[in-house]
């Protein structure tokens, strides 16, 4: 079974410096995806960026870069420039890559709690 | 487009009531998803559908759960009876097979129950 480990329970950074939260993952698949949540107060869970196993470049949406190391099975989200908005908790998450039972079921993280410090 | 959307976005009730979760799927998505979220457990997949058909209900906790997805638009989650430990967050996500946002699930706000 995948696994997905967040090792940083919380961390915090301060406003406009980067901050960069840790996932590893255990699988035995070779084409997967990699997902990265976050979930503010409101509780809303919200695509921050998605990798595909099979890219060897790494993903960025703006602000937000992945460090996708897949021999390694570390997948790590760098936030630059943070923000007071970043707040919030951060799920790492796996989906295998093909079709099949059980293919298209998220395995989570437990999450890292970021704070950002004016 | 319009987002996943769950009513209500808060439930309180009693022990032993039934209680019925609402969601409403991005319009084109194929695929929706019902998953439970709880400070010991974490985000727990309950169940999920392809094209209204239910695919995996192994995630399911108890035959007091069950799930239906009468159309392409609506799913309800029902718990009868409900417990205490049943008090959780309960997210709808759904996402598509082909199109932009291949893959990935968009998740509704979630409902929070609460059960005395």
């Amino acid at each position: 079974a995948q696994t997905v480990t967040q090792s940083q329970p919380e961390m915090s950074v301060q406003e406009a410096e980067t901050v960069t939260l840790s996932c590893t993952y255990d699988t035995s698949e070779s084409d997967y995806y990699l997902f990265w949540y976050k979930q503010p107060p409101s509780r809303q869970m919200i695509l921050v960026i998605r990798q595909e196993a099979y890219k060897q470049q790494n993903a960025t949406e703006n602000r937000f870069s992945v460090n996708f190391q897949k021999a390694a099975k570390s997948f790590s989200l760098k936030i630059s420039d943070s923000q007071l908005g970043d707040a919030a908790m951060y799920f790492c998450a796996y989906r295998r890559g093909y079709s099949g039972a059980g293919s298209y079921q998220l395995t989570f993280g437990k999450g890292t709690k970021l704070s950002v410090i004016p | 487009d319009a987002g996943v959307i769950q009513s209500p976005r808060h439930e309180v009730t009693e022990m032993g009531q039934e209680v019925t979760l609402r969601c409403k799927p991005i319009s084109g998505h194929d695929y929706l998803f019902w998953y439970r979220q709880t400070m010991m457990r974490g985000l727990e997949l309950l169940i999920y559908f392809n094209n209204n058909v239910p695919i995996d209900d192994s995630g399911m906790p108890e035959d007091r759960f069950s799930a239906k997805m009468p159309n392409a638009s609506f799913s309800t989650l029902k718990i009868q009876p409900s417990e205490p430990r049943d008090s959780a967050v309960y997210f709808c996500a759904s996402s598509r097979t082909s199109g932009e946002g291949t893959d990935t699930q968009y998740f509704g706000p979630g409902t929070r129950l609460t059960v005395l």
